[in-house]
């Protein structure tokens, strides 16, 4: 079974640019979260999808940062504009449901130059 | 809100030591407690998760944690460690929805030969 997929794993962009992170869950995973993970931190939630509602963004900088999941399946975080205390690894789960457990792709390095 | 706090942000052992890296979580009783490593530029992966019933927890690679209420604690353990052992490890507490996961700021693991 394929795990998490997320492209591109490395991406270098200069201020004030734009950038998008994609993510594929584990097939039949409903649940879609997108993490944030600054260097010698753990990873902070950013939204939780369920299915194609988002139901938790609280924690999402909305007046840079858009995501979608428009099918329910797989998903697209986006930043516009970058800023440089954006650098930092992006990271997708996805789940079967509530308290079941998350799988992890192996995120998105981001560093804004 | 839930917290929760890893003491220590390295942690050296030989191989063939004892590894215990210490977690403590905020004082409710939560109904998840994980926990996580995180290898190089890999995603995380699940060790092992407590819900409820029996207080000590074994996961994979040999590593079991101990629930205990009185102390508000869940710390990891491996009798022996390898050399593989090395990463990131994060210990996790889930909300009573099961759908938001805290994670502590993790204890990276050395292992010297």
């Amino acid at each position: 079974e394929a795990g998490v997929v997320q492209s591109p794993r490395y991406k270098i962009i200069e201020k004030k640019q734009p950038v998008a992170f994609w993510c594929n869950p584990i097939s039949g995973h409903n649940t879609l979260y997108w993490y944030l993970q600054n260097l010698g931190q753990g990873p902070e939630l950013l939204i939780r999808y369920e299915n194609e509602e988002a139901v938790d963004d609280s924690q999402l900088p909305k007046d840079r940062f858009s995501a979608e999941r428009l099918k329910g399946v797989d998903s697209t975080l986006k930043i516009q504009p970058a800023e440089l205390g954006d650098s930092a690894v992006y990271l997708c789960a996805s789940s079967s449901g509530a308290g079941e457990t998350q799988y992890f792709g192996p995120g998105t390095r981001l560093l804004v130059l | 809100a839930q917290s929760v706090t890893q003491l220590g942000s390295h942690v050296s052992v030989s191989e063939g030591a004892l590894v215990l890296l210490r977690c403590n979580y905020s004082s409710s009783v939560p109904p998840y407690l994980f926990w996580y490593v995180q290898y190089p530029n890999q995603g995380l992966q699940l060790l092992l998760k407590y819900t409820t019933g029996a207080t000590l927890v074994k996961g994979i690679n040999g590593f079991e944690a101990e629930f205990k209420k009185s102390e508000t604690s869940f710390h990891l353990t491996k009798p022996s460690a390898h050399m593989s052992d090395a990463a990131e490890y994060f210990c996790a507490v889930g909300d009573t929805g099961g759908f938001k996961t805290i994670f502590g700021a993790g204890t990276r693991l050395f292992v010297k030969a």
